[in-house]
């Protein structure tokens, strides 16, 4: 089945606080991408990891993979109203399909 | 680059009718398309792998006969939803992978949503 776990399913933050979701997949990963998506919209790419420990860096937007490849974390640093959204991490088991599981996502909520 | 499109927006229809839903890639190739389906505030569930000349990769527990896709060209995928009922109303979403980018990415169509009733 699909076994991608991301936590939490909501977090509501003050503006100016950092933000962070978590992803934990029951198998090795090929790689690990993170979308957002807006309220009515569809999901948006913003990275994708593929070596065991990476770390990538968008402006205030951290993303790491884990050793084992296994799992994943996005960290907003100082967050503002505009990182309103859901993030889903999807992890790919390197099936030449190049399917993705999506976790089902965390809401950020950030009050001004 | 990499837009998607996907036809229509929104759909209503009765029980017991058949809809097309329209993917395409606008300004790139594709041979790789993947169907998802979305429920309020869900994730994103894959439906289904669709393949340019071949036959579509179901995900465990969908009806292959109920959703039918095909995959005529490589800028194209359609998902049939056959016999429709009201519990196939959901928001559906494609995204297709460009061939000879270099990689996985999947770009994201707007979505479908559906509403049966």
């Amino acid at each position: 089945g699909q076994q991608v776990m991301q936590i939490p399913q909501y977090q509501h933050v003050q503006e100016g606080e950092d933000f962070t979701t978590y992803c934990n997949s029951s198998t090795t990963l090929s790689n690990i991408q993170w979308y957002k998506q807006r309220p009515g919209g569809h999901p948006v790419f913003l990275i994708q990891l593929v070596k065991s420990g990476e770390v990538k860096k968008q402006k205030r937007l951290t993303f790491q993979f884990g050793e084992a490849k296994k799992n994943s974390s996005l960290h907003i640093t100082a967050t503002q109203t505009t990182d309103v959204g859901t993030y889903f991490c999807a992890g790919d088991r390197g099936s030449t399909l190049g399917r993705l599981y999506f976790g089902r996502g965390t809401q950020l909520t950030v009050w001004p | 680059g990499a837009v998607v499109s996907q036809h229509p927006s929104w759909v209503i229809c009765k029980s017991g009718t058949s809809v097309k839903i329209e993917c395409r890639s606008l300004d790139f190739q594709a041979t790789t398309m993947f169907w998802y389906r979305q429920f309020p505030k869900q994730s994103l569930m894959l439906m289904a792998t669709s393949n340019e000349g071949s036959k579509a990769t179901y995900e465990q527990g969908v009806e292959k006969d109920k959703f039918l896709i095909n995959h005529a060209s490589l800028t194209l995928s359609t998902l049939t939803v056959t016999s429709a009922h009201p519990e196939d109303s959901s928001f559906y979403i494609c995204s297709a992978r460009p061939n000879d980018w270099g990689t996985d990415t999947q770009y994201f169509g707007p979505g479908t949503r559906l509403t049966v009733l």
